[in-house]
Parts: structure tokens; sequence; C-alpha cells
């Protein structure tokens, strides 16, 4: 079975242009988490859906990020307009139920370059 | 609000040693879950172990083994016999309780398995 696949790998891009990150979950999966890690705050939540509904975005650093999930399948993030502080890895996971206990499935991550 | 401490940033070992990895936990919750992810060079985040609040028995799974202590809320994780290929860093994370399946994650530890 396909992993969590998200797109693109690296990005680069300029100072106040928009930038859009996408993320595609396992399938049959209801949550959907967005991360970003960074040296200097590490790995911390974003936002996360349940059922393509957002549940928490108190980590959503600003309003420059937006998060949706039009469906089961696909949510992306933008960034807009970006600045070089959000230059980050950022993660998108997805997990199986419910309840705490399940485990998260991480993508390989986009890499984030603003310049 | 949770708290996940790795004190520990980085630990270099030659191979065939043995690696502990220390993690402090902070949580009002009764029910919570604890967690090991690993991050190799690569970048994608792997789930390696999960362990509830009401399960304190240690366990050995092939090289790892963990030791979950609720009085000292620690839930340190050990590399038996390392190898070149567990150089990677690793992350202890938190979930449960009034934050649900949200995973709150130390700030990770660097292991070098040297040859």
């Amino acid at each position: 079975d396909a992993g969590v696949i998200q797109s693109p790998r690296h990005e680069v891009t300029e100072m106040g242009q928009e930038v859009t990150l996408r993320c595609k979950p396992i399938s049959g999966h209801d949550y959907l988490f967005w991360y970003r890690q960074t040296m200097m705050r590490g790995l911390e939540l974003l936002i996360y859906f349940n059922n393509n509904v957002p549940i928490d975005d108190s980590g959503m650093p600003e309003d420059r990020f937006s998060a949706k999930m039009p469906n089961a399948s696909f949510s992306t993030l933008k960034i807009q307009p970006s600045e070089p502080r959000d230059s980050a890895v950022y993660f998108c996971a997805s997990s199986p139920g419910v309840y705490s206990y399940n485990e998260q499935f991480f993508g390989p991550g986009t890499r984030l370059t603003v310049l | 609000a949770q708290k996940v401490t790795q004190a520990q940033t980085e630990i270099s070992v030659v191979e065939k040693e043995d690696v502990t990895l220390d993690c402090v936990y902070e949580t009002r919750d009764t029910t919570y879950y604890l967690f090991w992810y690993k991050q190799p060079p690569s970048g994608e985040l792997v789930f390696l172990i999960r362990r509830n609040s009401f399960d304190e028995q240690n366990e050995i799974s092939g090289r790892y083994s963990w030791n979950f202590q609720k009085s000292t809320s620690s839930f340190n994780f050990t590399i038996t016999a390392s190898q070149v290929v567990d150089s990677a860093v690793y992350f202890c994370a938190l979930s449960g309780g009034a934050a649900g399946n949200k995973l709150t994650f130390g700030g990770g530890t660097r292991v070098l398995v040297k040859p």
C-alpha cells in the first residue's frame, strides 16, 4: 500500500510568493496532520483534520498560513505571502482512527526554502 | 499542557555498543500514550514503538527495548548492539487526554553509530 504522499519534495521560492504544499493521506485514514520542523522549534503541529474538517488550527503561525482538505484523499497547506522564516520541512501525517494510541504515519516531507 | 523533554541532544557510539535514549514527559492526564519515532538521514519519520499509560510492562522487540516508569515520568528507549543503520534522530512523543491524538514531540536525540 502507498504511504502518505507529499509534493513537491523540494520547493525554493522568493519572499512574497505564494507556496502550496500538497498531501495525499493513506486511504481509509480519518485524520490528517500538518507539522513543521525547524532547527529552532523542532517538530510542531500546525493543524489537523478529522473527516476533512479542521479540528485544531491553534498551531498555525499566522494568517499567512491556510490549510484545506476538500476531500478524504487530498489536503493543501498554503503560505501567502511567504517569508524567509517560513523555511522549514513540512510534514503531512495521517492516522487511522480516533484513538490516541493510533500512531501517525508520516510522509517524506517538503523542504521549503524561501529566499 | 503536555511536554516532552529529551535532554540528550547527541550520542555517539561505536558499532555493537548499546545506546539508551532518555525521555521525560509531563502531562496532567491519567490516560496517555507514548511513542518513539526514528528520523533517518533521508528525512522521513518512522514509527517505532508505542506504550499506554496503563501498561508499565517493559518489552523487548528485536534490538529495541523500552523502560516505562510512571513514577518518574520517563520512557527510555534502548538499542542493543547498535548498527551503523541505526544512525538517525530519535523522537519521543506524547498523546492522549485533552490533547486527543495530537502528538507532542521532544526535541530529538541524534544518534551516530560509528563503524
